[in-house]
């Protein structure tokens, strides 16, 4: 079955990066797009961004443009997305998800808490 | 980007209602519209794919209808699971966007 797994919590100060990955097994990785969708606290779903790991191609939010780079590894069927210059309001739960056919997500990771404090 | 606008924000119902949220677009997204359930501490999962296509597992009490620029989610008869959060989500062009939200709460 196809699974997402991201990487643990991370704590960061402001002005650091941080970099969550997420590991792909169940499917053929280079045929899906993946995409990265933020929550932050009592808050909704914000999307950041995909990419393609067949190409290497990707869309970013326009907001987010300069400080997130999403990446992919196939020898290892891994996403990484790394977001720099945190803020305090990039504190949130991040997402990894698979597109399925078309652009909605049916498969998701089960979220990176990143908190950015002082 | 294409703004993705739901209402209410807050739905209070009983077990058995029949409730409706809605999902406008600021622009025609054709029918590339999908619907998430999101519960405390968990992904979201989707429910409604193209507007109107049930996902496979997803009970038939849920359904989804509209094309351009409107579009439903309809729950013929609430349960005790269905009580979360709902997004819709554009992935008509990019960025793709989701709605603010629909809060469904137990009245």
């Amino acid at each position: 079955q196809v699974q997402l797994v991201q990487s643990g919590a991370e704590v960061k100060k402001p002005g650091a990066s941080v970099k969550v990955s997420c590991k792909a097994s169940g499917y053929t990785f280079t045929t899906y797009g993946i995409s990265w969708v933020r929550q932050a606290p009592g808050q909704g779903l914000e999307w950041m961004g995909r990419i393609s790991p067949n190409n290497g191609n990707k869309n970013y939010a326009q907001n987010l443009q300069g400080r997130v780079t999403m990446t992919t590894d196939t020898s290892t069927t891994t996403a990484y997305m790394e977001l720099r210059s945190l803020r305090s309001d990039d504190s949130a739960v991040y997402y990894c998800a698979r597109e399925a056919g078309g652009g909605y997500y049916y498969d998701w990771g089960q979220g990176t808490l990143v908190t950015v404090s002082s | 980007d294409i703004q993705m606008t739901q209402s209410p924000s807050t739905l209070s119902a009983s077990v058995g209602d029949r409730v409706t949220i809605t999902c406008r677009a600021s622009q025609s997204i054709s029918t590339w519209l999908a619907w998430y359930q999101q519960k405390p501490g968990k992904a979201p999962k989707v429910l409604i794919y193209k507007a109107s296509g049930l996902e496979s597992g997803v009970p038939s009490r849920f359904s989804g209808s509209g094309s351009g620029t409107e579009f439903t989610l309809t729950i013929s008869s609430l349960q005790p699971d269905d009580f979360a959060t709902y997004y819709c989500q554009q992935y008509s062009r990019y960025p793709y966007t989701f709605g603010q939200g629909t809060k469904l709460e137990i009245k």
